[in-house]
């Protein structure tokens, strides 16, 4: 079983539109959470931390549920611009402090 | 401030070729990681270091070594390439734990390796 799975995607959504991705990871000690966003052939950049009682950043909002195993990102309002890949990324100290990605979910914003 | 660097950021080489590649920071932080990301794969880990002088394998380790000579440098050595081993490979950087520090990973820009 993989340590974290997303949802495939692509997902191609209108200017304007809500989208949410969502992640599940398999290590129930797995203390600290983030979403990535990776540009085409570009390195991942942090996008925000995910913490137990959610975070907002302007359009985008974090979820964590740790007894589901479970984090989301929604993003509000979408712009080109946003178009991008998003990495699901759980890290576990217990593990000499690895951190496990997802495979990323493919969002293109369409005018 | 450079932040994070990989050297080269191409290199084809044949089947059966040696190299090295080096990752240089100077964010002064402890951990350092070499990924690699293939197609449909998602980034896994090849081996890491929790500080100078140490190392320690990760996912997909055969066929790599690394060393961690000096705190600012880790190097990933493919001792003897194979097609296999065509990758975009991507060397990442975390401080140690605190409360201002929020356990980010800084990626350098990636080197794109190709094995004929």
């Amino acid at each position: 079983r993989k340590e974290v799975e997303q949802d495939p995607g692509p997902f191609n959504v209108p200017e304007g539109a809500t989208v949410a991705f969502n992640c599940t990871y398999s290590n129930s000690a797995s203390q600290s959470f983030f979403w990535y966003r990776q540009d085409c052939r570009k390195e991942p950049k942090l996008l925000m931390s995910v913490y137990s009682s959610g975070n907002e950043d302007g359009r985008f909002t974090a979820q964590l549920n740790r007894a589901s195993q479970y984090i989301s990102l929604l993003i509000r309002d979408s712009k080109l611009s946003d178009s991008a890949t998003y990495l699901c990324v759980v890290n576990n100290w217990d593990t000499g402090n690895q951190f496990y990605f997802g495979t990323g979910t493919s969002l293109t914003v369409i005018p | 401030n450079a932040g994070v660097t990989q050297t080269p950021k191409f290199r084809v080489l044949k089947t059966g070729q040696s190299m090295t590649l080096l990752c240089a920071q100077d964010m002064n932080h402890e951990y350092m990681y070499w990924y690699r990301q293939d197609p449909g794969m998602g980034l896994r880990l090849i081996h890491y270091s929790v500080g100078e002088g140490t190392t320690a394998k990760g996912e997909v380790p055969d066929g790599y070594n690394v060393s961690r000579l000096k705190k600012q440098n880790f190097l990933l050595g493919l001792e003897s390439a194979a097609p296999s081993q065509t990758s975009v490979y991507f060397c990442a950087t975390r401080g140690l734990a605190g409360a201002l520090n929020t356990g980010e990973l800084f990626f350098g820009e990636g080197s794109r390796l190709t094995v004929l």
